[in-house]
């Protein structure tokens, strides 16, 4: 079974600062999706950025970046320009490429952003 | 678009009753579904993986006869938790799928058994 690894469980940063949040998998599959999900006080999941196994160049989705390093197994996420609202949940997630199969997720980090 | 809902969004049920959750797919149509649970601080589990019109595969450690899952329709799945008690108290979250690649998550439902 794949495993997804969060080792920070608390991040902080401050306003308009740049902050990444780590995560690493173990897996023996070389196609499989990555993502971020952000999940607010209201606990609803919401998709921040999704990345293909296959595709060697990193996703961006505005302020979020990723670092993809297959070989490493490692999918950091940037937040640049951090504002309030991110503050939240951040859960990294692992997919395999078989349909059907469930979202494999990470303990998850707390994001605090302070003024 | 993509948007699912779930019904309650929160329910405080006796200890020994039973209580159902619904999951809907509002604007799509999901192959799959999945339900997952959560706990306070931790991250989601899932329990179980429904889809259309199959008995639905749950993950080991899960009882499937205390939490019914049926996936009638493309748009629909349900979460019945039977003789609930206190240690069944959590958020449930379910998701829709098609065909397995990106999931959309309902709002979440959560349960207190009192």
């Amino acid at each position: 079974a794949q495993t997804v690894t969060q080792s920070q469980p608390e991040m902080s940063v401050q306003e308009a600062e740049t902050v990444t949040l780590s995560c690493t998998y173990d897996t023996s599959e070389s196609d499989y999706y990555l993502f971020w999900y952000k999940q607010p006080p209201s606990r609803q999941m919401i998709l921040v950025i999704r990345q293909e196994a296959y595709k060697q160049q990193n996703a961006t989705e505005n302020r979020f970046s990723v670092n993809f390093q297959k070989a490493a197994k490692s999918f950091s996420l940037k937040i640049s320009d951090s504002q309030l609202g991110d503050a939240a949940m951040y859960f990294c997630a692992y997919k395999s490429a078989n349909s059907g199969y469930a979202l494999n997720f990470g303990k998850g980090t707390s994001l605090l952003v302070t003024p | 678009g993509a948007v699912v809902s779930q019904h309650p969004s929160w329910v405080i049920c006796k200890s020994g009753t039973s209580v159902k959750i619904e999951c809907r797919s509002l604007d799509f149509q999901a192959t799959t579904m999945f339900w997952y649970r959560q706990f306070p601080k931790q991250s989601l589990m899932l329990m179980a993986t429904s889809n259309e019109g199959s008995k639905a595969t749950y993950e080991q450690g899960v009882e499937k006869d205390k939490f019914l899952i049926n996936h009638a329709s493309l748009t629909l799945s349900t979460l019945t938790v039977t003789s609930a008690h206190p240690e069944d108290s959590s958020f449930y979250i379910c998701s829709a799928s098609v065909q397995g690649y990106e999931q959309y998550f309902g709002p979440g439902t959560r349960l207190t058994v009192t």
